[in-house]
């Protein structure tokens, strides 16, 4: 069966950086775009990265976009995203999803909490 | 940047009952409408895609149905792990890709 896990969150100063991981496994990862959704504690969901399963195409919701970077290694199953100059702002809940070939998010990890505070 | 605004943010409904969520698009998306449940401390779920179609699992008391601009996700007899925030997602125009508030339901 499809498994995202993700981990890699914690507590972090403003400013500071943070690199998450979500290891997949129970489909052919390769062939299938990933995404990074957060949810900011008590809000609703929110779009931030989107990578093509070749990596051919990369895209970034305008809050994050030249501060966090997505990537992935096909070959560990597993899609990345390096949270740079963090804020306050970037508190949420980080979830990986699967995209379904069309844009709508089919599965998704059971999310990594990241805090930003000093 | 597309707009998903949801109505109502709250809807109270006795088990047993019928539910009705609205999701409206700041501009057509066609039919590339997705809704999600989200219970406590968990991921969200896949419920519809294609606006109408249900994910796999998902049980028939699950419907959707809408285009264009004007979505609806029904659920025709509401059960108790039913009670749970239900998002709306369209993915016609991206990036990005966008949601809707959110819609809470509760028991009455």
């Amino acid at each position: 069966q499809v498994q995202l896990v993700e981990s890699g969150g914690g507590v972090v100063q403003p400013g500071g950086s943070l690199r998450l991981s979500c290891a997949a496994s129970g489909f052919p990862f390769s062939t299938y775009d990933m995404h990074w959704v957060r949810q900011p504690p008590g809000k609703g969901l929110e779009w931030v990265a989107y990578i093509r399963s070749d990596e051919g195409s990369i895209y970034y919701a305008d809050s994050v976009k030249g501060r966090f970077t997505i990537s992935r290694d096909n070959s560990k199953n597993t899609v990345f995203l390096q949270m740079n100059s963090l804020r306050a702002e970037d508190t949420a809940v980080y979830y990986c999803a699967k995209d379904f070939w069309s844009g709508f998010f089919d599965y998704w990890g059971p999310g990594t909490l990241v805090a930003v505070s000093s | 940047e597309i707009v998903m605004t949801q109505s109502p943010a709250t809807l109270s409904v006795s088990p047993g009952e019928r539910a009705t969520l609205s999701c409206r698009a700041s501009q057509s998306v066609g039919s590339n409408l997705a809704w999600y449940q989200q219970k406590p401390g968990q991921a969200p779920r896949l419920l519809i895609y294609g606006a109408s179609t249900r994910a796999i699992g998902i049980p028939a008391r699950f419907s959707g149905s809408g285009s264009g601009t004007e979505f609806t996700l029904a659920i025709s007899s509401l059960q108790s792990e039913d009670f749970a925030v239900y998002y709306c997602q369209q993915y016609n125009n991206w990036p990005p890709w966008t949601f809707g508030q959110g819609t809470k339901v509760e028991i009455q």
